[in-house]
């Protein structure tokens, strides 16, 4: 079945320490993007990447940092310069030019806590 | 001021009822309009998308948007148990912007 796998699902993070979270999707989409969840803000996007080796800033990039070497593969690491990465995060996908009706498609999420 | 808004609820209601979830947004640049359904702990998945103004149902759910006003609306009839989950409404020109989200539960 094709899907987007994010792992791990649940991340604990001591301060100070750089944490990289996975996406992968097997959907043969283009686009990929990094989404954070705080509980009442909605989504806000912090990285997304439209073709390999190439992504641009969301709305809350700072202390994050993203790669796009492989189609398929879109990583996020969570920097220690962010200094409240606590939040539910999630990796989506979509064809480019997408939004002719087909939206967006998720993952599961992980949810990373500073401990 | 945030492009969309959405009233976060939390909204309860009885089995059976109808539920009326909407949103307001600024860019009138938008296009395309969509529900997602999320589950708690899971990610959001589609649930109905529109294109420009007007109706379309599916099933149990019909998606309004009126551009004139900015407003969209999603309604839930015959509301099951099964449809608790948080609702996020999403419009895009790029890319898609997000509202908070509404938190519905549906009481047996």
């Amino acid at each position: 079945d094709g899907g987007i796998t994010q792992s791990p699902k649940y991340l604990f993070r001591k301060e100070g320490q750089n944490v990289t979270l996975s996406c992968e999707q097997n959907l043969n989409h283009d686009a990929m993007y990094w989404y954070r969840q705080d509980p009442g803000q909605g989504l806000r996007l912090i990285y997304y990447s439209q073709i390999v080796n190439d992504f641009q800033k969301g709305d809350i990039a700072e202390g994050y940092s993203v790669s796009r070497e492989k189609k398929e593969s879109f990583p996020l690491t969570v920097t220690s310069a962010q200094k409240n990465p606590t939040a539910f995060y999630l990796c989506a996908s979509s064809v480019i030019g997408q939004a002719k009706g087909y939206g967006y498609t998720f993952g599961s999420g992980t949810r990373l806590t500073v401990v | 001021q945030k492009e969309v808004e959405q009233d976060p609820g939390p909204l309860s209601v009885p089995e059976g009822a109808i539920v009326s979830l909407n949103c307001t947004y600024s860019n009138s640049a938008f296009q395309y309009f969509m529900w997602y359904r999320q589950y708690s702990r899971k990610g959001p998945e589609l649930l109905m998308y529109t294109y420009s103004s007007g109706n379309k149902e599916d099933g149990r759910f019909t998606a309004q948007v009126d551009k004139s006003s900015k407003y969209i609306s999603l309604f839930i009839r015959d509301s099951q148990p099964s449809d608790s989950a948080t609702y996020l409404c999403a419009m895009n020109d790029y890319k898609l912007s997000f509202g908070a989200g509404t938190t519905v539960t549906v009481r047996a």
